[in-house]
């Protein structure tokens, strides 16, 4: 069984360019997450999709940063100015939960994530 | 809202020695706990995980931890470290404030061990 993919692996632009981050998730899993860490600090929520619908996007910096799950599948996840502060390690994780019953935990598994550099 | 503090930001470790990792947590509700593990140039991977049940959990690769409530700790351990072990450790909680789903984590543990 495949993983949690991501594409890039590593990316480099400037400020102001624009950068999209890709997140293949495991084949059934309807739920999706993103994270990022910033050098030094914590994994941070940004959101999480449950098919093609954002259950919750706390996480979010603020409205640079644009998260898509088309179809329930892939999401993408864009950096539209890219600040300096946006640098760091994007990862994605999936898991498999079936209907209402939070409190049965499947396990988040996690792609290796992007790493991003705004120079 | 919910925190997980990791003290040791690095540790330190020579081969076959025991070793210990701190995590505490603060939060008011029921959680779940977990340590993930990264190895370099690779994605996070799940070592245990606390549900419910008995305090004292076993993971993959000979780590185990404990859940103190009392404490509110969750500190993972293993009895005799491997050259193989050095990665960064991660502890998470997930509450169920809201049905949330999301991981809170702490900042990281980078376990080097030296022959």
């Amino acid at each position: 069984e495949a993983g949690v993919t991501q594409f890039p692996s590593h990316s480099v632009i400037e400020k102001g360019q624009t950068v999209t981050l890709r997140c293949d998730p495991i084949s059934g899993h309807d739920n999706l997450y993103w994270y990022r860490r910033v050098m030094g600090k914590e994994i941070k929520f940004l959101l999480h999709f449950v098919k093609e619908s954002k259950q919750d996007e706390s996480g979010m910096p603020n409205n640079r940063f644009l998260a898509e799950r088309t179809g329930g599948t892939y999401s993408t996840l864009k950096v539209q100015p890219a600040e300096l502060e946006d640098s760091g390690v994007y990862f994605c994780a999936s898991s498999h939960e079936i209907g209402a019953v939070q409190r049965i935990s499947y396990e988040q598994y996690f792609g290796p994530g992007t790493r991003l550099t705004v120079t | 809202a919910q925190s997980v503090t990791q003290l040791d930001s690095q540790v330190p470790v020579f081969e076959e020695a025991p070793v210990e990792l701190r995590c505490n947590y603060s939060s008011s509700v029921s959680v779940y706990l977990f340590w993930y593990v990264q190895y370099p140039n690779q994605g996070l991977q799940l070592l245990l995980k606390y549900l419910s049940g008995s305090t004292l959990v076993k993971g993959i690769n000979g780590f185990e931890a404990e859940f103190n409530k009392s404490q509110t700790s969750f500190h993972l351990r293993k009895p005799s470290v491997h050259i193989s072990d050095t990665a960064e450790y991660f502890c998470a909680v997930r509450d169920f404030t809201g049905g949330g789903n999301k991981l809170t984590f702490g900042t990281g543990t980078q376990l080097k061990v030296e022959l």
